[in-house]
């Protein structure tokens, strides 16, 4: 079974800049979620979908932060203009069924760095 | 809001020893889930203990839970180098279909 895919792993911008992520969930997992993680931290949810809706976004910075899971797979998220302080580790997670309590599936991450 | 705290923040022991660490939480929980984050990659589940369970075992690991005390063990026998990684446990917050994950125990196993 093929684990979560995200791209790219690393990404080096400018502040102001833009960036993207990209997530390919486990097949079949109705939930998806987007982490960022600070070095030294654990994982602070950003966003949760269960299929294309969003769940919770309480702490997505909405100013600069949006995210869109197109056709419930897929997932996006971005960063439209990027701070010193979003540098950190974005993980993507899944899970199957649609309660965010149940065993998440992680991938590698991406690591951004905002210079 | 619900948020696991993990205790020691760092440990580090020699290869063969036994590490436990611990999570504090504040209130009422259903399932309490334990990850291990090797450096660069992305968290993995180990185990989740729900909330009439009292202990649970995977292989070299064992989980405890004291609902009483609110609070969690994860004890690693016979440590590996392998085994050098964070710990971070989750729990859900409350009224929320989310988990919180806490700050992690950084373990590290000395050859």
């Amino acid at each position: 079974e093929a684990g979560v895919a995200q791209s790219p792993r690393y990404k080096i911008i400018e502040k102001r800049q833009s960036v993207a992520f990209w997530c390919n969930p486990i097949s079949g997992h109705a939930t998806l979620y987007w982490y960022q993680q600070i070095l030294g931290q654990g994982p602070k949810l950003l966003i949760q979908f269960q299929n294309n809706g969003v769940v919770d976004d309480s702490q997505l910075p909405k100013d600069r932060f949006s995210a869109e899971r197109l056709k419930g797979v897929d997932s996006t998220l971005k960063i439209q203009p990027a701070k010193l302080e979003d540098s950190a580790v974005y993980l993507c997670a899944s899970s199957l069924g649609t309660s965010g309590l149940n065993e998440q599936f992680f991938g590698p991450g991406t690591r951004l760095t905002v210079l | 809001s619900q948020q696991g705290e993990e205790d020691p923040q760092a440990l580090s022991i020699q290869e063969g020893e036994n590490a436990t660490m611990n999570c504090s939480y504040k209130t009422s929980i259903n399932n309490l889930q334990w990850y291990r984050q090797n450096s660069g990659r992305g968290l993995v589940h180990l185990i989740l203990i729900r909330s009439n369970e009292r202990e649970k075992h995977s292989g070299r690991l064992r989980v405890t839970l004291d609902t009483s005390k609110k609070s969690s063990s994860l004890l690693i026998t016979a440590s590996r180098a392998a085994d050098t990684a964070s710990y971070f446990c989750a729990t859900p917050q409350t009224g929320a279909q989310k988990l919180v994950f806490g700050q992690g125990t950084r373990l590290t196993i000395n050859p």
